[in-house]
């Protein structure tokens, strides 16, 4: 699976777009970019995945470059329960979207959100 | 989503001696995974535990120190055995879930060792 990198922290206001990059640039044509975040003490979350194209869910939008070589989660409307660590992994999944295997954590992005 | 129970959620325990760590799936899976989470640390996969076979353990991880079962398609425990202080972290196991929802986790197992 390609490695990705990310910043180590972030700080973001109460309310403001939070704003979470991820360079992964030895991404190959069939490998995912899934997005999880962890808050203190908890099990990781999953947040959202793509391929290629922008998507969004209740939770987040997830943005992939063109080049798929990079990405960013937005959490549109940052709150202070979405203080958390955000891992950006990458890894494959088959022809028919069925992922399988493990699932390779760099050391994520610390995400603070204050008043 | 699957829904994990993991249990203990955390545990006291002396050295040399050994934890049994349980993971119950509310629906059948193929593979389950156990982590290692080290305290300020990521995540780190310990091995694969597919039911009826061995499970495949990661490079630095062995089967005499972490030792795993699955008896069957909802279930799987990890032992960490012999404890040392070094093995103080928190445990996790995860499932793969249908492909909209991504893997999901248990709440983890935090070990103490002294």
């Amino acid at each position: 699976d390609a490695k990705t990198t990310q910043p180590p922290s972030m700080d973001c206001a109460e309310g403001r777009a939070a704003n979470l990059p991820c360079n992964h640039s030895t991404i190959s044509g069939n490998e995912y970019v899934y997005w999880y975040r962890q808050i203190h003490s908890q099990g990781p979350q999953y947040i959202i995945h793509g391929l290629k194209n922008n998507e969004t869910n209740e939770m987040a939008s997830l943005i992939i470059t063109e080049d798929r070589k990079s990405s960013t989660l937005i959490l549109p409307h940052a709150t202070l329960r979405d203080t958390a660590v955000y891992y950006c992994i990458v890894r494959v999944a088959s022809a028919g979207g069925t992922s399988y295997g493990k699932l390779t954590f760099g050391q994520g992005t610390i995400l603070t959100v204050h008043p | 989503s699957a829904v994990i129970s993991q249990k203990p959620s955390r545990d006291i325990c002396q050295r040399g001696t050994s934890l049994t760590i349980q993971c119950q799936v509310d629906s059948q899976v193929t593979m389950m995974f156990w982590y290692r989470q080290q305290p300020g640390q990521s995540l780190t996969l310990i091995a694969t535990a597919n039911q009826g076979s061995e499970a495949t353990y990661e490079s630095g991880f062995v089967i005499d120190k972490f030792p795993i079962s699955r008896p069957n398609l909802t279930f799987s425990t990890l032992t960490v055995s012999n404890m040392s202080p070094e093995d103080s972290s928190i445990y996790l196991c995860s499932v793969e879930g249908h492909w909209i929802y991504g893997y999901t986790f248990g709440s983890g197992t935090r070990l103490t060792v002294v």
